[in-house]
């Protein structure tokens, strides 16, 4: 079990530019999460997946925002045409499949856009 | 709407003088409570899972306890490892399996 991943750790770009960020999660692990955090608050879900299936997207993904797991395993994020209020804390979890099975965090990404 | 309210959002203590974070929350219909650790820039760290009222865990210098309404983290005879922001999160019946988290309580224990 080495863990959910994350990359890049930090990413700095200007604001209009594209950014796409990855998570690998734990390897038997079918649901992956997608969450923000910004400073002073706690993480903010934005989308899960069950395997390659997208099943919920919070209102805060908007349509810049747009996440896949193509065959199941990892998920990318990408954020188009980036704004200064996208600079975050961008966090992935993974959990197995039965309902209340635990959410284990990645390191996080975290995004500043000049 | 299902609402985490988390208190105090700060907390300084001395090392080995214990006390607890509260974690208030509504729900419609609790799926699971969880306790998460974050140290800075780092993802949350998993502690505990509370599902229903009563039920208590334990893992070192810290307990879990939960009501109805909210949720204690007790921490005995801190340490400076201590230090980190706690994180609570409620999990509803019917929105998923979506974490809605509280602001977190950021604790310092000093020496």
């Amino acid at each position: 079990d080495t863990g959910v991943s994350q990359n890049p750790r930090h990413k700095i770009t200007k604001r209009g530019q594209n950014v796409t960020f990855r998570c690998d999660p734990i390897s038997e692990h079918n649901r992956l999460y997608w969450y923000r955090q910004t400073l002073g608050q706690g993480p903010e879900f934005l989308t899960y997946f069950q395997n390659e299936a997208q099943l919920e997207k919070s209102r805060l993904l908007s349509d810049r925002f747009s996440a896949e797991r193509p065959k199941g395993s990892f998920s990318t994020l990408e954020i188009q045409r980036t704004e200064q209020g996208d600079s975050a804390m961008y966090l992935c979890a993974s959990s197995g499949l039965q309902p209340r099975k635990t959410q284990y965090f990645g390191p996080g990404t975290r995004l500043l856009v000049l | 709407e299902d609402q985490v309210t988390q208190s105090p959002e700060a907390l300084r203590l001395q090392e080995g003088e214990s006390s607890s974070l509260n974690c208030s929350y509504t729900v419609s219909g609790l799926r699971g409570l969880f306790w998460y650790r974050q140290d800075p820039g780092k993802g949350p760290e998993f502690l505990f899972t509370l599902y229903s009222a009563g039920e208590e865990k334990e893992k070192e210098r810290l307990k879990a306890t939960l009501t109805k309404k909210e949720s204690f983290l007790h921490i005995t005879a801190p340490k400076p490892e201590d230090s980190a922001t706690y994180l609570c999160a409620v999990q509803a019946r019917n929105s998923g399996y979506a974490l809605n988290f509280g602001k977190g309580t950021s604790l310092l224990v000093t020496p």
